[in-house]
């Protein structure tokens, strides 16, 4: 069974500061998914990674992904109060069309 | 281009009661889902359908059925409610875009049952 971990769950940082949110996987995938949920709002896609060594970069937000290492990791440099939102990974589960999401990290950006 | 749509935004129902969701999307895409989500849980699927005509049982698929009435439509039924079935539900539907599974969401339906 494909398990899919975030974490932490929960950050508070300060503008300007930089920080790292992990995603581990269970078993080989080669596709993971980057979402952002702002409070009350529905996901929204930010990063689609399809290979080893895959980087994709989006203003402060950065996502990468280690296949063999089973992690992704969403990185995000000299935080704003606009990216406090919940993040979501998702790994593609090989052969179907489904994603088993990890649980979110909620982040919270302070002034 | 409306992406995908759902109904109602917000419902209360009472233990017992049945009530439908409904879903629709204009993007052509043959794969719909329907996800719960509670907090700390991350989002669970529900229920998914690959094409017309075909349904497959997710993760936590008691105390619900679902219909794809067409391609577009997607629907999710609660026969009986109750309250640990009390959750945001969001219905997606995908295409496959470079390899990648591109998922879009609708704005979500919040169910509360009492």
């Amino acid at each position: 069974e494909l398990k899919v971990e975030q974490n932490p769950l929960f950050l508070s940082m300060q503008e300007g500061k930089n920080y790292t949110i992990y995603c581990n996987y269970s078993t080989t995938s080669d596709r993971l998914y980057w979402y952002r949920q702002d409070p009350g709002k529905s996901l929204e896609s930010l990063f689609v990674l399809l290979s080893n060594g895959a980087v994709k970069q989006e203003g402060r937000l950065m996502a990468s992904l280690d296949t063999k290492a089973r992690l992704s990791t969403l990185h995000i440099t000299a935080a704003v109060h606009d990216l406090s939102a919940t993040y979501f990974c998702a790994v593609d589960k090989g052969g179907s069309e489904k994603l088993v999401f990890g649980k979110g990290t909620k982040l919270t950006v302070n002034p | 281009n409306a992406g995908v749509t759902q109904t109602p935004k917000f419902q209360v129902l009472k233990t017992g009661q049945s009530m439908t969701l409904q879903c629709a999307q204009d993007m052509n895409h043959n794969s719909m889902y329907w996800y719960r989500q509670d907090p700390g849980m991350g989002l669970r699927l529900i229920y998914y359908s690959a094409s017309e005509g075909t349904t497959d049982k997710g993760e936590v698929p008691n105390g619900y059925n679902v219909s794809r009435l067409n391609k577009r439509e997607f629907s999710l039924r609660l026969e009986s409610a109750a309250p640990s079935q009390t959750s945001v539900y969001f219905c997606a539907s995908s295409g496959r875009l470079a390899g990648g599974l591109e998922q879009y969401f609708g704005p979500g339906t919040r169910l509360t049952v009492t």
